[in-house]
C-alpha cells in the first residue's frame, strides 16, 4: 500500500533553516507530482509547493516563494523542502501528498506530518 | 489564486441529523472540486472528488453536489464517528482549501 513518511521536523529559531523529507513507498515514485502542504495549529490546509516527475518544474506559494525549495531524489524515492529564513508563521504540521495524477480527483494519499516550530 | 470561501465555519448538530456545508469558488472550477475530513491529530482523508464521487471505502451517508462556483457537501444521518473538521479543495489551478468547517456534538 502507499505510504508516506515525514521527518525533519522540528524546534528552529526565526531566521533559521531546516529540511524536511518524505520518503515513500507502495508506488513508482518517479512517475507522480508530488506536494507539500501545511497547517498551521488550529488553521485551515495550505498548499506550499509542488514538484514535476524529474524534478524540471517548480511551485510554490507566494508565501514561501525565494525560501522555501523543494527537491526529489527519485533513486531514493524521497521528497524534500529545504526551509529557510524562517518565521514564526512558518509554523506548521508539513505533509507530503501524493497528486492523484489528474486534477479530476482529490489527494488519497498523504503522510502522517511532521511538525516544525519556529520561535525563539 | 482562486478563493475558497466555506460556510459555517462551525455547527452543532445531533447524531441523525442531516448537514449540509457549503463551499464557494472565487471563480468557476467546473467540478474540480474536493471534500475532505480531518481529525484531531490525522491528516485529511479524502472524502467526495469532482464535486460528487464518492471515494472508494467512504459511507454512502456522504454525498456531493455543485458545479461551477457553489458546492455542497451533505451528510446524512449523522455518526459519531463523522465530528470532525471538512474541508473543501479546488485543483482547477493551483490548489486551494476552504477555511474549514467544524461540525460538532451539540
Amino acid at each position: 500500500q502507499v505510504q508516506l513518511v515525514e521527518s525533519g521536523g522540528g524546534v528552529v529559531q526565526p531566521g533559521g533553516s531546516l529540511r524536511l523529507s518524505c520518503a515513500v513507498s507502495g508506488f513508482t515514485f518517479s512517475n507522480y507530482v508530488m506536494h507539500w502542504v501545511r497547517q498551521a495549529p488550529g488553521k485551515g490546509l495550505e498548499w506550499v509547493a509542488s514538484i514535476r516527475y524529474d524534478g524540471s518544474s517548480k511551485d510554490y506559494a507566494d508565501s514561501v516563494k525565494g525560501r522555501f525549495i523543494i527537491s526529489r531524489d527519485n533513486s531514493k524515492s524521497t521528497l524534500y523542502v529545504q526551509m529557510s529564513s524562517l518565521r514564526a508563521e512558518d509554523t506548521a504540521i508539513y505533509y507530503c501528498a501524493k497528486d492523484p495524477g489528474s486534477s479530476w480527483y482529490g489527494v488519497a494519499d498523504w503522510g502522517q506530518g511532521t511538525l516544525v516550530i519556529v520561535s525563539s | 489564486d482562486i478563493q475558497m470561501t466555506q460556510s459555517p465555519s462551525s455547527l452543532s448538530a445531533s447524531v441523525g441529523d442531516k448537514v449540509s456545508i457549503t463551499c464557494r469558488a472565487s471563480q468557476s472550477i467546473n467540478s474540480y472540486l474536493h471534500w475532505y475530513q480531518q481529525k484531531p491529530g490525522k491528516a485529511p482523508k479524502l472524502l467526495i472528488y469532482a464535486a460528487s464521487s464518492l471515494q472508494s471505502g467512504v459511507p454512502s451517508r456522504f454525498s456531493g453536489s455543485g458545479s461551477g462556483t457553489d458546492f455542497t457537501l451533505t451528510i446524512n444521518s449523522l455518526q459519531p464517528e463523522d465530528f470532525a473538521t471538512y474541508y473543501c479543495q479546488q485543483s482547477y489551478s493551483t490548489w486551494t482549501f476552504g477555511q474549514g468547517t467544524k461540525v460538532e456534538i451539540k
